[in-house]
C-alpha cells in the first residue's frame, strides 16, 4: 500500500535559518503530493502541493519539488520565522484517499 | 465565515456512553470525511463521503457510525465510549474525491474519555 515517511522532529531552527523536513514516499501509480500545516491548537491547511513529477509547489516561502526518480518531497523554506513553528505533514493523494506522514514538529527561536 | 464546522471544540465523557459529533462545510463540497489524531498527532482516516455515498471505510469499530444527512453535513456518532478513543477528530472537506483536489479542515474536536 501507499505510504508516506517524514523525518522525525522535533525540528529546532533559530529564526532566519535554512529549513529542509525531508519526506519520501511509496505509492502505486502517479499520486498527488502536499505539504500540510498544523498550527498549535488548529486544524491542518494546505501549504503547497504538486500534481506531477518535477513540478514545484510553492507558498510563503516554502518550496517542494516532486522528484518521482528519488520518490521524494522535501520542504524547504530559505529563512524560518518564529511564526513558522507548527507541525508539517506530507501527503500524498492516491484518490479517494490521501495518506499522511507522522508529521515534524518545527519550532523556531527567536 | 468558518469554513468547515465542528461542534463541540471540547467532549469530556465517561466510559460506556455514546456521543455524536457534527461538522458541516460551506464550501459547496462533494466530499467530506473524518479523521482521528493521536496524542503523537498521527492522522488516520476514517471515513468519506462523496454526495451522501461512502467511499472511505478504513477498518475502525462498528461502534463508529458516520451519517451524512446532506452534503455539506457529515455527523460521527460513536457508542460505547472506550479510553482508547480519546484524541482530536477532525473533519475535512474536498471539491471532490480527486487526486489532486485540496482538503480543508475543521479546527477539531478533542474528546476525552475518563
Amino acid at each position: 500500500g501507499n505510504s508516506v515517511t517524514q523525518m522525525e522532529g522535533p525540528v529546532t531552527l533559530s529564526e532566519e535559518a535554512f529549513l529542509t523536513i525531508n519526506c519520501t514516499y511509496t505509492a502505486t501509480g502517479y499520486p498527488s503530493l502536499f505539504w500540510y500545516v498544523q498550527y498549535p491548537g488548529e486544524g491542518l491547511q494546505l501549504l503547497l502541493k504538486a500534481t506531477k513529477a518535477d513540478d514545484k509547489g510553492s507558498n510563503k516561502g516554502f518550496e517542494a519539488t516532486y522528484r518521482k526518480e528519488t520518490t521524494s518531497f522535501h520542504l524547504e523554506k530559505g529563512s524560518v520565522q518564529v511564526s513558522d513553528s507548527a507541525v508539517y505533514f506530507c501527503a500524498l493523494s492516491d484518490q479517494p484517499k490521501v495518506t499522511f506522514g507522522t508529521g515534524t514538529k518545527l519550532q523556531v527561536i527567536p | 465565515d468558518t469554513a468547515v464546522s465542528q461542534t463541540p471544540k471540547y467532549l469530556v465523557t465517561q466510559m460506556g456512553n455514546d456521543k455524536s459529533i457534527k461538522c458541516e462545510q460551506n464550501l459547496g463540497h462533494d466530499t467530506m470525511y473524518w479523521y482521528k489524531q493521536d496524542s503523537k498527532k498521527f492522522l488516520k482516516i476514517m471515513f468519506s463521503y462523496n454526495n451522501k455515498e461512502l467511499i472511505i471505510n478504513e477498518t475502525v469499530p462498528n461502534r463508529f457510525s458516520p451519517k451524512s444527512p446532506d452534503k455539506a453535513h457529515l455527523n460521527l456518532h460513536i457508542n460505547s465510549l472506550e479510553l482508547g478513543d480519546s484524541a482530536v477528530y477532525f473533519c475535512a472537506s474536498s471539491q471532490s474525491p480527486g487526486l489532486a483536489d485540496t482538503q480543508y479542515f475543521g479546527p477539531g474536536t478533542r474528546l476525552t474519555v475518563l
